[in-house]
């Protein structure tokens, strides 16, 4: 029963290329993040939608775009992929809205490596 | 603003030994503090939580963490290390009077020696 999965968990690609990463939870929260964990293991927070509805977009590259088809799913999508985007991403989720005490369930990651 | 910030990169502690990794933080008003777990090639794991009452709080895996606000430290603790216990501890803190998100660590990597 796996709480909050993603697809692929690896993913190889070249340069210039666009790929999509896909997030479910099977949890019933109303509020999903993705997060970007680089080489050295800092994590940093990406997106977070609530309800499908996006309530936080860091400083991140309009090349990344959040798609959030319904309140179980959360994709990302990366276009024109560059060499510092490699990294692992996560993707998360919670039981209410980005103020609350509540804990972040995480999925397995998807490492993404740009050649 | 909020930050934390966890001063060792790497802890190293022989089994069976107390263990104890390292958290400040930094808010504007009062935290909600959290300790996750990542072990390797895998997503982070909730181990617990402060919101408020008792400063001593217990979680998962026989780990408890202590609020102290004068010294604005949140330290993970463990009276007795396993081996499975290493892993990376990542300290996060939100400010609770705010929007904002979850700020995380840097992460210590806690080896347990056998």
């Amino acid at each position: 029963d796996t709480a909050v999965s993603q697809t692929p968990k690896y993913l190889v690609t070249q340069m210039g290329n666009d790929k999509s990463i896909k997030c479910e939870q099977n949890l019933g929260h109303d509020t999903m993040y993705w997060y970007k964990q680089d080489s050295k293991k800092f994590l940093k927070i990406m997106f977070s939608y609530n309800n499908k509805e996006l309530i936080i977009n860091e400083t991140v590259p309009n090349r990344f775009s959040p798609k959030s088809p319904d309140k179980a799913h959360l994709n990302l999508h990366i276009n024109s992929l560059e060499l510092g985007d490699s990294a692992v991403y996560f993707c998360a989720s919670s039981p209410a809205g980005t103020g609350s005490h509540n804990e972040q369930f995480f999925g397995p990651g998807t490492r993404l490596t740009v050649l | 603003a909020q930050s934390v910030a966890q001063p060792e990169d790497q802890v190293n502690v022989a089994e069976g030994n107390p263990l104890t990794v390292k958290c400040t933080y930094s808010v504007s008003g009062n935290p909600y503090l959290f300790w996750y777990v990542q072990y390797p090639n895998r997503g982070l794991q909730f181990l617990l939580k402060y919101i408020t009452g008792d400063n001593l709080v217990k979680g998962s895996y026989g780990f408890e963490a202590e609020f102290n606000k004068s010294q604005t430290s949140f330290h993970l603790k463990k009276p007795s290390a396993l081996v499975s216990d290493s892993a990376l501890y990542f300290c996060a803190v939100r400010d609770r009077g705010s929007a904002r998100q979850l700020t995380f660590g840097s992460g210590t990597q806690l080896t347990v020696l056998p």
